[in-house]
């Protein structure tokens, strides 16, 4: 299919150790979202890619994290040091640069700090 | 305050009865909303979008928004099973889209 894969699906890591999670987000969609969502919560914004322009990094938690997009397609999601309150699912999402909101979502990573 | 809240059920309705979620939201630049559905374990998929004042039908999906009221509703018409679902209000001012944490719907048959 042509959607938004993300990998690892799960993840299962110790305390301290850093951790990437990959996004390939639908051909042809210029922007890129992170969200992350813990047990029965909703989704948490986390970072917006779009284009070239420079990413809206405002909803990164902490310096730990960190994201990057090479060549306007794959994202990296890279978690260092991680915490017990890390575990979570962490959501990628692509849409067309200018249809806000309606957003495409990868089947997510889930997170599980030890 | 968060940004969007919904109603935090869970909502449990007969099969076939009219199912209503609310949402309100506190950022009055918020210009477009939306409603995605999320089954468990799964991830979430819009199922509707609303721009203007007033109801926005689509199949048995209805949404309604009040600006004035910052106020946003979905309402599932004869409900089914395959209605049951997690159901994420969210709303956006631009590129960065709020959503609430969800209401629960079950369904009974």
């Amino acid at each position: 299919g042509a959607g938004v894969s993300q990998s690892p699906s799960n993840k299962v890591t110790e305390k301290g150790k850093d951790v990437e999670l990959r996004c390939d987000p639908i051909s042809g969609h210029t922007a890129l979202y992170w969200y992350r969502q813990s047990l029965g919560q909703g989704l948490e914004f986390l970072i917006y890619f779009q284009g070239n322009s420079a990413p809206d990094k405002s909803g990164l938690p902490s310096d730990r994290f960190s994201a990057e997009r090479t060549g306007g397609s794959v994202s990296t999601l890279t978690i260092q040091r991680t915490q017990q309150e890390d575990s979570a699912v962490y959501l990628c999402a692509s849409s067309l640069g200018h249809r806000y909101g309606e957003l495409f979502f990868g089947e997510g990573s889930r997170l599980t700090v030890l | 305050q968060k940004e969007v809240e919904q109603n935090s059920g869970p909502l449990s309705v007969p099969e076939g009865a009219i199912a209503s979620l609310n949402c309100t939201y506190s950022d009055r630049g918020s210009q477009s909303f939306f409603w995605y559905r999320q089954y468990s374990g799964k991830s979430p998929e819009l199922i509707m979008s609303i721009y203007s004042n007033g109801d926005k039908e689509d199949g048995r999906f209805t949404a309604q928004l009040n600006k004035a009221s910052q106020y946003v509703s979905l309402l599932i018409r004869d409900s089914q099973p395959s209605d049951s679902a997690t159901y994420l209000c969210g709303a956006s001012n631009d590129y960065k889209l709020s959503f609430g944490a969800g209401t629960t719907v079950t369904v009974r048959a």
